[in-house]
């Protein structure tokens, strides 16, 4: 079964600095798609971020790129010039690709915080 | 674009008594999940629909939990009778695969139950 580890419950950044959260996942499938989640306060999970693990260039959205380290089985997510918004909970999701098995596997997550 | 949309946002119940949450996906997303999402936790999958049809129930705990899409639109999940444990947030998701090969879930703002 696989499994998603989040081993960081929680973390801080200063204002306008960079943090990373780190994500890793245990699988025997070779493509498959990763994603990072984030969870306000108000509850609504919005996605930050996916990989195709197919791919080997990493994926960025603005502030947000990952470090995808297939061989290690590594997904961690940088957040750069970090601002308050960002602070909420955080969750490093994986989805087997192809077949019938549409089913997220998340970790427990991680809780940022942003100092002013 | 209206996202996922879900009601009530807040439940209080006694145990033992019946509780129903409501889910309308975003217009045109073919599949739809609900998920529980325990304190401290990261979300888990309770069943996924494809259309009107329950293509993935085996984690719903059928004793007590029930869910229906009727005309694959809205779906309804209930619990009877509610058990103090049953107290967490459900979430509805939804997706489509209309391009590409990942079909990214986009959630609603859940529903957080409490059993008395």
């Amino acid at each position: 079964a696989q499994t998603v580890t989040q081993s960081q419950p929680e973390m801080s950044v200063q204002e306008a600095e960079t943090v990373t959260l780190s994500c890793t996942y245990d699988t025997s499938e070779s493509d498959y798609y990763l994603f990072w989640y984030k969870q306000p306060p108000s509850r609504q999970m919005i996605l930050v971020i996916r990989q195709e693990a197919y791919k080997q260039q990493n994926a960025t959205e603005n502030r947000f790129s990952v470090n995808f380290q297939k061989a290690a089985k590594s997904f961690s997510l940088k957040i750069s010039d970090s601002q308050l918004g960002d602070a909420a909970m955080y969750f490093c999701a994986y989805r087997a690709s192809g077949g019938s098995n549409y089913k997220l596997t998340f970790g427990k997550g991680t809780l940022l915080t942003v100092n002013p | 674009e209206a996202g996922v949309v879900q009601s009530p946002r807040y439940k209080i119940i006694e145990k033992k008594q019946p509780v129903a949450f409501w889910c309308n996906p975003i217009s045109g997303h073919n599949t739809l999940y609900w998920y529980l999402q325990n304190l401290g936790q990261g979300p888990e999958l309770l069943i996924r629909y494809e259309n009107e049809e329950a293509v993935d129930d085996s984690q719903l705990p059928k004793d007590r939990f029930s869910a229906e899409r009727l005309k694959g639109v809205d779906s309804t999940l209930k619990i009877q009778p509610a058990e103090l444990g049953d107290s967490a947030v459900y979430l509805c998701a939804s997706s489509s695969r209309t391009s590409g090969r990942i079909d990214t879930q986009y959630f609603g703002p859940g529903t957080r139950l409490t059993v008395l």
